[in-house]
């Protein structure tokens, strides 16, 4: 059992070039996002989804797209990275019955650093 | 609204010494309170939960947090520190923000374990 994996694990970029993180979960989990860690700021929401076809915006979507064809996966991309885009990545999901009180299941993270 | 307060940034104890990792959460209403671990260079991990059943939680590793409504506060506590508990440790509450899943996230604390 694999659990979500990222990749990859890390990227370097210039500043203009566009990128797509990967996360895929083997779970069967309906609910999957992704979040920014930075230096004393804890996990901040980008994007989630709760299902197939379904998305929406976190706290800090700017600078982001997501899309969910599938279950497994949820990709996250920068259409056009910036210097304050530099940041650990982490996926996660969880089963959506009784959202409120699930765990999430964490990824191993994708640094990125942009100059 | 909710959030979180990590009282402290950094806690450095002794291999075989008490750990205390403080947090204090504002909220509404009454939260789903969580403790992650995040060893380097990993995702987080779930080390427990509250969620309205018992106010001492025990979650893995001998870590446990007491949930004290009076003083907004879940306190996390481990009685003999461990080389391998050296991580950052996250408090997370669960807020209802429309149908999904929103944690916030506290900034971290990074908990140092000599020998």
């Amino acid at each position: 059992n694999a659990g979500v994996t990222q990749t990859p694990k890390f990227q370097v970029l210039k500043t203009g070039q566009s990128m797509t993180l990967q996360c895929a979960q083997d779970m069967n989990h309906e609910y999957m996002s992704w979040y920014r860690q930075d230096p004393g700021m804890g996990l901040r929401l980008i994007h989630y989804s709760v299902g197939a076809g379904i998305t929406d915006q976190g706290e800090v979507p700017n600078g982001y797209n997501v899309s969910r064809s599938t279950t497994e996966d949820f990709p996250l991309r920068l259409l056009s990275a910036a210097p304050s885009q530099t940041s650990v990545y982490f996926c996660a999901s969880s089963y959506i019955r009784d959202l409120y009180n699930s765990p999430l299941h964490f990824g191993n993270g994708t640094r990125l650093t942009v100059t | 609204a909710q959030s979180v307060t990590q009282l402290d940034s950094h806690v450095s104890v002794s291999e075989g010494t008490p750990v205390l990792l403080r947090c204090n959460y504002s909220s509404s209403y009454s939260p789903s309170l969580f403790w992650y671990v995040q060893h380097p260079n990993k995702g987080l991990q779930l080390l427990l939960k509250y969620t309205s059943a018992a106010t001492l939680v025990k979650g893995i590793n001998g870590f446990e947090a007491e949930f004290k409504k009076s003083e907004t506060s879940f306190h996390l506590t481990k009685p003999s520190a461990h080389m391998s508990d050296a991580a950052e440790y996250f408090c997370v509450v669960s807020a209802r923000a429309g149908g999904y899943n929103k944690l916030i996230f506290g900034a971290g604390t990074r908990l140092a374990v000599h020998p």
